[in-house]
């Protein structure tokens, strides 16, 4: 069964770069029918779909984040990762990694995630 | 703002059954999935496709879907069941893109 785990540093300054990690354990990443995505939830407030990439190397991202989002696969490490740029306070939020299999809706299994904090 | 619509908050009596919806257009074309977030534990998968659970999500849960409303049923509420409950599914813009009810905040009586 697949597991999911993120990592990143929890605190950003205004105006950088946000980078995070999420390490796929359980199976391979470049051998399965996933999409490997990034979902997150400032404090005390819905949860809102960041991206997601298919294995295939295919990317979706929310439209309202699209120019500062890029997701990337890293196989040779089991990982897949998520960057959003010129971040703001609005950006602090628990991030969590997920994954939803080819031809399906849901998101299932997901990171425990982590939170990052936007602050100088 | 969210495609999917749910309402704020929800209470039952303890044994009650409990309704949630998710109201969007998305929803006359894709089922919705239901995630359950107690306190500071990521979402949890309860409901997906048509109406299937999860191994180890009690049948007490169900879902449903008829035109643009995707509803969640719980059946005999129990205190545990407090939680925030999303609905999710793709949007639709017709790219593949997924969205999330702005969640449901259920009140155990």
């Amino acid at each position: 069964q697949l597991q999911l785990q993120e990592s990143g540093p929890g605190l950003v300054k205004p105006s950088e770069t946000l980078s995070l990690t999420c390490t796929v354990s359980g199976g391979s990443i470049s051998s399965s029918s996933y999409y490997w995505g990034w979902i997150r939830q400032p404090p005390g407030k819905g949860l809102e779909w960041i991206g997601s990439i298919y294995y295939s190397g295919s990317t979706y991202y929310n439209p309202s984040l699209k120019s500062r989002v890029t997701i990337s696969v890293d196989t040779s490490k089991n990982q897949f990762s998520l960057k959003l740029s010129s971040v703001t306070a609005a950006d602090t939020a628990v991030y969590y990694c997920v994954i939803a299999a080819a031809g399906t809706n849901w998101f299932d299994p997901w990171g425990q995630g982590t939170l990052v904090t936007v602050s100088s | 703002s969210s495609e999917l619509t749910q309402d704020p908050a929800v209470s039952v009596a303890l044994g009650q059954t409990v309704r949630i919806t998710c109201q969007g257009d998305s929803l006359r074309s894709y089922y919705a999935s239901w995630y359950q977030q107690k306190p500071g534990q990521a979402p949890v998968l309860v409901i997906y496709g048509k109406n299937n659970r999860p191994s180890g999500i009690p049948d007490r849960f169900s879902g449903s879907s008829s035109g643009n409303t995707a509803s969640l049923t719980i059946t005999g509420a129990q205190a545990e069941d407090e939680a925030d409950y999303y609905c999710n599914s793709r949007d639709s813009s017709g790219v593949g893109n997924w969205v999330f009810g702005g969640g449901t905040k259920l009140t155990v009586l």
